[in-house]
């Protein structure tokens, strides 16, 4: 039962240039999506996250767009820089029990 | 300083033994959560527990028992490891009187079974 898909697996993009990260989900009960950043042998924390009664979300360099009718949404990382080179875990929540995307791995070429 | 650390940060386990990893927060959180992380399949959620002496299955509790002592520890327990336990285990826990649910990670232990 795949609840949550995310794409792309992986994505190289270039310093200066927008990251796009895109996640899908199937329950309509989700209305809390976070997204994670995970670095390489850490463990993930909380970078953004918006709510089922928002269609966008802004913090800085990243921006989340939803969109409720198709049950989607992504992240775009503007301006991307090396140390943005990480992955991203999109999840979602209608209540305390968070279901992951299997992750996507950005890397940002200087 | 970290608020969730584990314990230990990595262990080499043979099949059919047992395997306990630990985790201890700072946090004063109720939920505390154990994930795994596997390539291919992000974070698959295994136990959680909301407080004290008490846990609850995850969406892959099979072959894996939980023990929540104290609000502070939440133990990960293999009875008999096997080969496809091999994994990175995540603890989590967070607040529930919060506006999100907002969890907060340790570092990890990567367990190989050989």
């Amino acid at each position: 039962q795949q609840q949550v898909r995310q794409s792309p697996q992986s994505l190289t993009v270039w310093e200066g240039e927008t990251a796009i990260l895109n996640c899908s989900y199937e329950d309509s009960t989700f209305n809390y999506f976070p997204w994670y950043q995970q670095f390489p042998g850490e463990g993930p924390a909380l970078l953004i996250s918006i709510r089922s009664v928002s269609d966008k979300k802004e913090d800085g360099r990243f921006t989340i767009f939803f969109n409720k009718r198709e049950k989607k949404l992504s992240l775009h990382i503007t301006d991307s820089q090396p140390g943005d080179s990480a992955t991203y875990f999109c999840a979602f929540s209608a209540g305390n029990k968070l279901t992951f995307g299997i992750g996507t791995r950005v890397l940002v070429r200087p | 300083e970290a608020a969730v650390t584990q314990s230990p940060r990595s262990k080499v386990a043979v099949t059919g033994g047992k395997v306990t990893l630990s985790c201890h927060q700072t946090n004063n959180h109720d939920y505390m959560y154990w994930y795994r992380q596997d390539t291919g399949h992000g974070l698959r959620l295994i136990h959680y527990s909301y407080v004290a002496d008490s846990t609850e299955k995850g969406d892959i509790p099979d072959g894996y028992k939980a023990s929540r002592p104290s609000q502070e520890n939440f133990s990960l327990i293999l009875e008999l490891a096997s080969l496809s336990q091999t994994a990175v285990y995540f603890c989590a826990s967070s607040w529930t009187g919060g506006s999100q649910n907002t969890l907060y990670f340790g570092a990890g232990t990567r367990l190989s079974v050989l």
